[in-house]
């Protein structure tokens, strides 16, 4: 079956590391998306990617970083400097856009945690 | 700042009864989408309303939006337990960089149903 598949389901972050999350696809979409969702809260945008090679900041860019070297996958690296890691990260994916006319499929996150 | 939001913040219900939630926005929006996430997973497209059409149904879902008013209403009928989860709505909205555009989460309704 296709899908998006993010790994770990789990992860913790210790005081000054880097860290990365993992999102694959087989759906054979063009785009696919980074966001951050707190407690209660809505997502948040933290990077998209509408092709290969390449990537752009959404909204909450700073201390994380990406990369689009294959069309299945689409890694994000909570940096150290991001200083306040801890959040549920989701990965998506959609047809090219106009995207924003195209239903995103989600993964079932990542729970990223200080130790 | 978010585009979209939804109202209440959270809704019990006993199962059978209907369930209503709205959304409101700021500004134009070429479509909007509903979304359920039930707890610790991903998002799941519901359906996707163009700002041409007034009225949507998805099996026991009707998603009606007013651009006059610049809202929408998500009804969920004959509702159970299964649908338990939290909602969220999503609109369109122009990316500060590139033209592009991105999808603009509210912070969603939670809805409980109790059998």
């Amino acid at each position: 079956d296709g899908g998006i598949t993010q790994s770990p389901k789990y992860l913790f972050r210790k005081e000054g590391q880097n860290v990365t999350l993992s999102c694959e696809q087989n759906l054979n979409h063009d785009a696919m998306y980074w966001y951050r969702q707190d407690p209660g809260q809505g997502l948040r945008l933290i990077y998209y990617s509408q092709i290969v090679n390449d990537f752009q900041k959404g909204d909450i860019a700073e201390g994380y970083s990406v990369s689009r070297e294959k069309k299945e996958s689409f890694p994000l690296t909570v940096t150290s400097a991001q200083k306040n890691p801890t959040a549920f990260y989701l990965c998506a994916s959609s047809y090219r856009g106009p995207y924003s006319n195209q239903p995103q499929h989600f993964g079932d996150g990542t729970r990223l945690s200080i130790l | 700042s978010q585009q979209g939001e939804e109202d209440p913040q959270a809704l019990s219900i006993q199962e059978g009864e209907n369930a209503t939630m709205n959304c409101s926005y700021k500004t134009s929006i070429n479509n909007l989408q509903w979304y359920r996430q039930n707890s610790g997973r991903g998002l799941v497209h519901l359906i996707l309303i163009r700002s041409n059409e007034r009225e949507k149904h998805s099996g026991r879902l009707r998603v009606t939006l007013d651009t006059s008013k610049k809202s929408s209403s998500l009804l969920i009928t004959a509702s159970r337990a299964a649908d338990t989860a939290s909602y969220f709505c999503a609109t369109d909205a122009l990316v500060s960089q590139g033209g592009s555009e991105k999808l603009v989460f509210g912070k969603g309704t939670k809805l409980t149903v109790n059998p």
